[in-house]
């Protein structure tokens, strides 16, 4: 497996604010995701970010709402941009190791409160 | 699509009581299965994994065993403890139409076990 990290753990934030969650490794990875876990809710994938381009995004996520970087194999930042109350939620990081085909390993999360 | 339906909670045991959470699904091709953790504050936890028919996954006394036949993949424990009190999620993965390995999650299942 691998030693995930994700800053903040938790933030609370005003409405219209944006920030930004950071993910990283311990080792290189080939891909990484980025989920939302609304209150109470399962996991929905938000989008895949790819190294050196653009992430891709699942149906109902867009790029000016949720922007993500991979600048290299082990780092990878969501922002949540212009926050309302419904953006509270977890925000969980994952990574699919080399050779590990389908299996994904989850960060701690973030847990984000928008008063 | 691909899709998972496991039992709805909560279940409350008692210690030592046997543990079964239901978990279904539907799929094209041969997903990857996986029941995932997750413990009160904390990010989600691999489990244990199944990646083919008649596979049965096991860790720390849980075991679940890939069903085919019947698409499931049910979670068992035979003597639960108050320390297995969590949110357990069961996972497949599949190929996405950009050729990447996508978790599709059910709705959870929280445990409770009481003294």
């Amino acid at each position: 497996s691998a030693v995930i990290s994700q800053k903040p753990s938790r933030d609370i934030c005003q409405r219209g604010t944006s920030l930004t969650i950071q993910c990283q490794v311990d080792s290189q990875v080939t891909m990484m995701f980025w989920y939302r876990q609304q209150p109470g809710q399962s996991l929905t994938l938000i989008a895949t970010a790819n190294q050196g381009s653009e992430a891709t995004y699942e149906s109902g996520f867009v790029i000016d709402k949720f922007p993500i970087s991979r600048p290299n194999l082990t780092f990878s930042t969501l922002t949540v941009s212009n926050m309302s109350p419904e953006d509270s939620s977890i925000y969980l990081c994952s990574v699919e190791l080399a050779g590990g085909r389908d299996t994904q390993y989850f960060g701690p999360g973030t847990r984000l409160t928008v008063l | 699509g691909d899709s998972v339906t496991q039992m709805e909670g909560p279940v409350t045991l008692s210690e030592e009581a046997f543990l079964t959470i239901n978990c279904t699904y539907t799929a094209t091709g041969y997903p990857s299965l996986f029941w995932y953790v997750q413990y009160p504050g904390e990010g989600l936890q691999l489990l244990l994994k199944a990646t083919k028919a008649d596979d049965k996954g096991s860790n720390k006394g849980f075991e679940a065993t890939y069903r085919k036949e019947t698409t499931s993949f049910h979670l068992e424990k035979g003597s639960v403890q108050v320390s297995d009190s969590a949110v357990y999620f069961c996972a497949l993965s599949a190929i996405s139409g950009a050729g990447s390995y996508q978790l599709t999650f059910g709705k959870g299942t929280k445990l409770s076990v009481i003294p």
